[in-house]
Formats: C-alpha cells, sequence, structure tokens
C-alpha cells in the first residue's frame, strides 16, 4: 500500500519554463512534507519543506504548495535550469517522525 | 566535512556469500536508517535505530540484519544474499528520529547479486 505516489515516473521541460512535479498522498495524518533532489551516483538531498499549516513555501527558484482536501503537493520550479535535472522525491510524515517517500519522478530540463 | 560514509560504492557478489556494508556518521547523529531504492518502488526503510543497542524493522527487512555497537556506526549484514536483493542501498541519519530537514543520506551502496 503506497502512502505517497508519484505518478508521473519522468517529466522533460525546456530551459526557463515552469516544471511542476507532483506528489500524492493517502493519510491525512500527514503533516509535514518534503521533497528531495537526486542526481545519479548521490544520494538524495534536502531541498524544501511545507507544513500542513501552510499552503505554500518558497525558496528561490523553488515553490512547494499543499492541498490538504485533495492531499496533494506540488513542486514547482521557476525558472527550470539543464542543473536542476535530476530525481525528485517527496516525503510525508506525521509530526517529521518517520518519512515515507514516493517512488521518485525523473526531470530533464533540455537546453 | 558533515557526512554519511557507506562502503564499498559498487559490490558483485555471489548468491549465498554473506557481506557487510559499512555506514558511519560524523554528526553525532542518534538516528539512522537504511533504505533500498528500486525502479518504481522509490525509497523504502530496511531497518533503522533510534540510538545506540536500539535497533527496529523498517518496511522491508526480510533478509537484512543490522547491528548498532557505537553511535557512529550501522552496518547492514547480508546472512545470505539473493539475486531479489539487487539493488541501491542507501543509508541515512538525523539527530533524531524527527527533524524539520529529514535526513542526510550516503551517496549509496550499489549492490548486484548473481
Amino acid at each position: 500500500d503506497q502512502q505517497v505516489k508519484q505518478n508521473s515516473p519522468s517529466l522533460s521541460v525546456q530551459e526557463g519554463r515552469i516544471s511542476i512535479l507532483n506528489c500524492d498522498y493517502t493519510n491525512s495524518m500527514f503533516d509535514y512534507f518534503l521533497w528531495y533532489k537526486k542526481y545519479p551516483a548521490e544520494g538524495p538531498t534536502f531541498l524544501i519543506s511545507i507544513s500542513s499549516i501552510k499552503d505554500k513555501n518558497e525558496d528561490g527558484r523553488f515553490t512547494v504548495f499543499l492541498n490538504k482536501s485533495a492531499k496533494h503537493l506540488s513542486l514547482h520550479i521557476v525558472p527550470s535550469q539543464p542543473g536542476d535535472s535530476a530525481v525528485y522525491f517527496c516525503a510525508a510524515s506525521i509530526r517529521t517522525y518517520k518519512y515515507i517517500f514516493g517512488t521518485g519522478t525523473r526531470l530533464k530540463v533540455l537546453a | 566535512e558533515a557526512q554519511v560514509t557507506q562502503n564499498p560504492r559498487y559490490l558483485i557478489t555471489v548468491t549465498g556469500k554473506k557481506l557487510t556494508v559499512t555506514c558511519s556518521q560524523n554528526m553525532n547523529h542518534e538516528y539512522m536508517s537504511w533504505y533500498r531504492q528500486d525502479p518504481g518502488l522509490g525509497l523504502r526503510q530496511i531497518y533503522y535505530s533510534m540510538n545506540v543497542e536500539v535497533t527496529d524493522k523498517g518496511d522491508v527487512p526480510e533478509g537484512y540484519k543490522v547491528s548498532r555497537k557505537e553511535k557512529r556506526n550501522f552496518p547492514l549484514i547480508l546472512e545470505s544474499p539473493s539475486p531479489n536483493q539487487t539493488s541501491l542501498y542507501f543509508c541515512a541519519s538525523s539527530l533524531r528520529d524527527g527533524d524539520l530537514y529529514g535526513y542526510t543520506f550516503g551517496s549509496g551502496t550499489r549492490l548486484t547479486v548473481v
């Protein structure tokens, strides 16, 4: 039973355009969410987070949106750059304990 | 530099030959965990440890063992590896289980069991 799902295994976007990565979850108790970025031959690294008391969090080119009623979060990257090409994982937790990871989306930004 | 170090990075072994993947962190983190990454399945937790001598099963513990005799080290042991354990393995740590920034991950160990 996959509690955190990323239904798009891959996404290609032109450089300079917006990348939108989506994540759905089933457990309404989840209240804290993270996005990780993973380059080949490296471990995942923390990118951005959001708490359920917010519906948006921004950090430079990265913005995460949370829609609690739909149990959906998305990561927007604007503008997309070739260096953003990586696998992105979303992760969900209850009060930051025991993160459950999604299946990942491979983003390719085309120059 | 604060980091999680895994060794080896790549390993090819034969079915049934016991192996250990080492993991060490230099951040004095209490919490450590092992994950495996498989296509279409994402990151799945194998075992975790809340502190020295405290370990517990994650979501996919079958075929694996762990130990936590020292705070910094958390080795993953495959007593009798099988081909279905061919995967990419990550060790992770955090100050405690419950961290605003999630986990710090190692660079991964790609294991192939033939």
